[in-house]
Parts: structure tokens; C-alpha cells; sequence
């Protein structure tokens, strides 16, 4: 399984933007760049998905180098709702049945 | 719409016994996976299912069954709890063969004593 590599926490501060980043150098031509997180005593959420081209949903913006061997989740304006764990997880669902293995992850934490 | 249903919410169970936790979820998902998480870590894979009839291992299968009978149910079952399967359990569930969100249940805390 391809692994993810992620700093263990990082701080901000409320409104403003945040830059996760994740480093996967042996990432496959099949692996989709999937972001979780989980707020505390609950289940992963799911936040964004990519394969080449940067994303933008409701919640954040996935940016993935031209290589593809990292990127960078994005939340523009962080609130106290977002300080959770920011999982970056490779997902191959073509050939590995689609499971998600998950790291360490980011523990985000925002300061009002 | 449900999503995906654990129950128990919560489970003491004492060393030797067994047990099942329940998942399903009513949207004609066909992957489904169970996770364990220990305080602090990550979430670990169990064992995982593409299909009805068709499970596989995941990281941490020893002392954990699982089969898939149906679409909709995904159950894991303890035979001999042990202290050290004190944990949090998460199911989760997604379409198979696409890369879009897979979903989860919102945990079973079991402790083992």
C-alpha cells in the first residue's frame, strides 16, 4: 500500500487559511488522493478527492503537484469547527478493493 | 436516509466472551470495511468486503470474523474477546470501482475486561 507522509499537528488561527500539507512519492498511476477527517468522538468525514487536477468543493481545495508526489489541502477560513485530525490517504479502488489506510494524519488545531 | 447504522454504541464484554457488531447501510453500496481505532491512533483496517460472498484482510485481522451475506449488512464478530481488542470500531461503506466519499458509521466503543 502506498503510504502517506503528514506533520503531526499544525496550528491556526480562526479565519484565516490553512495549507496541509502531504507527501506521497510512491504514489501509483491508479491512486486517487483522498482527505478525511475526524472531529473528536466521531466517525471520519470525507473532505475531497483528486487524481491530477487541483479541486474545489464547499468545504476545502485539494492542490496536487504536476508530479503528483504531493499536495496540499486547503481550507480557506478556518473555524473552531475545522480543529479535527486531517487524514491524506491514497485509494486505489481498482485494484486494492478500494480501502482506505490511514496514517497518523494532521492534528489541526484552531485559535480564536 | 440512514447512512451507515453500527450498533452497539457501546459494548463491555468480558475476557473469553463473543460478540457481534452489527453495520448496515441502505445505500447499495458494495464496499464495506471495518476499522479499529486505539486511543490516540489512527484508524486501523480489519477486513474489508468489494461484494455479497467476498471478504478479504485488512491489517489487523487476527481474532476478528467477518462475512457478507447480503449487500446492505457487513457484521464483525469477536469469538474470544481479549483485553487487547479494547477499542473503537468504525464501518464504513462506499461504491465500488469509484473514487468518490466512502462513509461511516459513528462508531462502537467496545471495552474488554
Amino acid at each position: 500500500d502506498a503510504k502517506t507522509t503528514q506533520p503531526n499537528s499544525m496550528e491556526s488561527n480562526e479565519e484565516e487559511p490553512v495549507h496541509l500539507p502531504c507527501n506521497h512519492s510512491t504514489i501509483s498511476g491508479t491512486d486517487y488522493i483522498h482527505w478525511y477527517r475526524q472531529l473528536p468522538s466521531q466517525g471520519p468525514e470525507y473532505v475531497i478527492h483528486g487524481l491530477t487536477s487541483n479541486v474545489n468543493n464547499r468545504m476545502a481545495s485539494l492542490a496536487i503537484a504536476e508530479d503528483r508526489k504531493s499536495s496540499t489541502l486547503i481550507l480557506h477560513r478556518a473555524t473552531l469547527r475545522d480543529a479535527a485530525v486531517y487524514y491524506c490517504i491514497l485509494r486505489d479502488v481498482y485494484n486494492q478493493g478500494g480501502k482506505l489506510i490511514f496514517g497518523q494524519g494532521t492534528e489541526l488545531s484552531v485559535k480564536p | 436516509n440512514a447512512g451507515v447504522t453500527q450498533t452497539p454504541k457501546f459494548q463491555v464484554l468480558k475476557t473469553g466472551q463473543s460478540m457481534t457488531l452489527q453495520c448496515a447501510q441502505d445505500m447499495n453500496h458494495e464496499y464495506m470495511s471495518w476499522y479499529r481505532q486505539d486511543p490516540g491512533m489512527g484508524l486501523r483496517l480489519i477486513h474489508y468486503s468489494v461484494g455479497a460472498g467476498i471478504t478479504d484482510q485488512g491489517e489487523v485481522p487476527n481474532g476478528y470474523n467477518v462475512s457478507r451475506s447480503t449487500t446492505e449488512d457487513f457484521p464483525l464478530r469477536l469469538l474470544s474477546a481479549a483485553p487487547s481488542q479494547t477499542s473503537v470500531y468504525f464501518c464504513a461503506s462506499s461504491y465500488g470501482r469509484s473514487p468518490t466519499e466512502a462513509f461511516f458509521g459513528q462508531g462502537t466503543r467496545l471495552t474488554v475486561v
